[in-house]
């Protein structure tokens, strides 16, 4: 099972600030992913990425932007964070077809 | 336009029965089916998958069917315990996209009463 890391796990913040979602994986998977998911709706996909210097937006549109230049760190920002931010935030890894998760950031933003 | 379905937003099982969670699909091409296991707070647990090409796969107390021609596939998970209590996630990946990308119903929340 893969070993991939989140932080922060909770985040309360300002309008208009900017804010860095890091994610990590220790497994050397070539696939990450995040993803936004509110209660009760199925996970949305908002960015991958198939390897270093490789990343694509996804079905989701989203005003974050992601980077992949180390295998294992694969961080999300937001450059001017606004209250439709406001959600849970989950980075996934893979080799395969089976991804693993984070344990996830819980971002408010009021 | 969805196209993994879990039409059920709930369902509350006694301990030691079986739970049985659905899931519906719309698109033919996707080849691996997985269910997946989140608690409040948590990211999503991988709990089993099957093959398009299967028609079930069973890992202790799950058991997943697919019934390709009804598009359809069940979790079983016999006997239930109160830990199993969470939200379930049934994901299907396409076939020949984008190199792994799943798609995920909205989920089910099990409750499993002692």
């Amino acid at each position: 099972e893969a070993d991939i890391y989140q932080t922060p796990r909770y985040l309360v913040i300002g309008t208009g600030k900017k804010i860095t979602l890091e994610c990590s994986q220790t497994m050397g998977h070539d696939k990450m992913y995040w993803y936004q998911q509110d209660p009760g709706m199925e996970l949305h996909l908002i960015h991958y990425s198939y390897g270093v210097n490789s990343t694509e937006k996804g079905d989701l549109s989203s005003e974050s932007t992601v980077s992949r230049i180390r295998t294992e760190h694969f961080p999300l920002t937001l450059e001017s964070a606004r209250p439709s931010h406001t959600s849970q935030y989950l980075c996934a890894s893979s080799a395969s077809y089976e991804q693993y998760f984070g344990p996830g950031t819980r971002l408010t933003v009021t | 336009d969805q196209q993994v379905k879990q039409n059920s937003p709930s369902l509350s099982v006694q301990e030691g029965r079986i739970s049985i969670l659905n899931c519906d699909y719309t698109n033919s091409m996707f080849d691996y089916f997985l269910w997946y296991k989140k608690y409040p707070a948590e990211g999503p647990t991988f709990l089993i998958s099957i093959s398009s090409i299967k028609d079930k796969n069973e890992d202790g107390r799950f058991t997943v069917f697919l019934n390709k021609s009804a598009k359809h596939l069940s979790l079983h998970i016999v006997p239930s315990q109160p830990g199993d209590s969470a939200v379930y996630f049934c994901a299907a990946r396409y076939y020949g996209g984008s190199q792994g990308n799943l798609i995920f119903g909205k989920g089910t929340k099990l409750s499993v009463k002692p």
